[in-house]
């Protein structure tokens, strides 16, 4: 069974990163043919992708966040993470990394939640 | 465009049938997913593919596609199906990903 847990900081102040790692058991992230994503949904809104990491490296982003995002793979610790630059309160939201193959997310994190604030 | 849309919010009486919607021109050529989410969880994929349920989703649930309009349907609702839902689909690359804004369903 495929598990994703999402860690990083609750708090981040405006202006700095934001970085999140997601720890996958059950499967690799250098698997082939899986997508590595990242979601978040701001409070009380729904859901919106931020970006995917293939598992051939390549990634893709939303184009609304694609100057901000970056996600990366590592395959020695099973992990992907995800960094945004310059955070706002506008980036406080429960964020989500999941699995997608082909065209659908099958396996989901339990989400963290992450405040900006100062 | 690469927009999807959904009703914000559809009610059923339990234990009859309910029609989900989702709209978009990218819909005319690829299969929306769909994910119900309850309050306080993640989402969980219910429907992907022409119409295909993951293990453990009810048969319940089924989907379909006319056009730019895929559907979800609950046959035969109950009161755990209360939740929100929502669809995705691809843009025009078929590299990013688009969601809908979701539909909250009620069971009355």
């Amino acid at each position: 069974q495929v598990q994703l847990q999402e860690s990083g900081p609750g708090l981040v102040k405006p202006s700095q990163t934001l970085s999140l790692t997601c720890s996958v058991s059950g499967d690799s992230v250098g698997s082939a043919y899986h997508y590595w994503s990242w979601i978040r949904q701001h409070p009380g809104k729904g859901l919106e992708w931020i970006g995917y990491i293939y598992y051939d490296g390549s990634t893709y982003y939303n184009p609304s966040l694609k100057s901000r995002a970056t996600i990366s793979g590592d395959t020695s610790k099973n992990q992907f993470s995800l960094k945004l630059r310059s955070a706002t309160v506008a980036d406080t939201a429960i964020y989500y990394c999941a699995r997608a193959s082909h065209d659908y997310f099958e396996y989901w994190g339990q989400g963290t939640p992450v405040t900006v604030s100062s | 465009s690469s927009e999807v849309t959904q009703d914000p919010a559809v009610s059923v009486a339990l234990g009859q049938t309910v029609r989900i919607t989702c709209q978009g021109d990218s819909l005319r050529r690829i299969y929306a997913s769909w994910y119900q989410q309850k309050p306080g969880q993640a989402p969980v994929l219910v429907i992907y593919g022409q119409n295909n349920r993951p293990s453990g989703i009810p048969d319940r649930f089924s989907g379909s596609s006319s056009g730019n309009t895929a559907s979800l349907t609950i046959t035969g609702a109950q009161a755990e199906d209360e939740a929100d839902y929502y669809c995705d689909s691809r843009d025009d690359s078929g590299n990013h990903v688009v969601f809908g804004g979701g539909t909250k369903l009620t069971v009355l």
